[in-house]
């Protein structure tokens, strides 16, 4: 296990189709962490789980977004009916509980509605 | 007021000079600080974190901390242009990011 995985890299999806992103994070990571980021901006924080629990969503997140951890290990990120202002990179990172470690990140996946 | 709050930049400065990166944040009661490098395309790495009042040093690397100005800084000695990316400030356990300073290091 050399880090943390996500697939695709690269999304290319017309406006209004549904697309779902997937992140293994590193094996022995309980907590993992979706961010969204745009040109120019920082990471904006989405959501996170902590084993298989979703602990907190941001409230800038609509009802189209949704995240899941099912078994506390990968997690998969979905949007639904796309909107060009969706185009970003989609970044995860893991962590152990002692989060005061830092995060690794994975390479994103970077999505361009059309 | 945003959480987490950074000079866009760019900033830049010759090879071999100090870089000195700032950052301000909100939350009175953060304890934890973070500072990322970020490569253009590329994701974010961790450079250092720091907890306590004071500096922490890692190579050319040294952080710096004020809770009661609620600043936190980084400067590079040495810079070389492989220095050259933008630098994101994190506060948090949940991990706020700053927008991120911009630097080049020119030779």
């Amino acid at each position: 296990d050399t880090g943390v995985s996500q697939d695709p890299r690269h999304k290319i999806t017309k406006r209004g189709q549904n697309v779902t992103f997937r992140c293994d994070p590193i094996s022995e990571h309980n907590r993992l962490y979706w961010y969204r980021q745009t040109l120019g901006q920082g990471p904006e924080f989405l959501t996170y789980f902590q084993n298989e629990a979703q602990l907190e969503k941001s409230r800038l997140l609509s009802d189209r977004f949704s995240a899941e951890r099912p078994k506390g290990s990968f997690s998969t990120l979905e949007i639904q009916r796309t909107e060009q202002g969706d185009s970003a990179m989609y970044l995860c990172a893991s962590s152990t509980l002692d989060s005061d470690y830092g995060y690794t990140f994975g390479s994103g996946t970077r999505l361009t509605v059309v | 007021q945003k959480e987490v709050e950074q000079n866009s930049g760019p900033l830049s400065v010759p090879e071999g000079a100090i870089a000195s990166l700032n950052c301000t944040y909100s939350d009175r009661g953060s304890q934890s600080f973070f500072w990322y490098r970020q490569y253009s395309g590329k994701s974010p790495e961790l450079i250092m974190s720091i907890y306590s009042n004071g500096d922490k040093e890692d190579g050319r690397f040294t952080a710096q901390l004020n809770k009661a100005s609620q600043y936190v800084s980084l400067l590079i000695r040495d810079s070389q242009p492989s220095d050259s990316a933008t630098y994101l400030c994190a506060v948090r356990n949940d991990m706020r990011f700053g927008a991120g300073t911009r630097l080049t290091v020119k030779p």
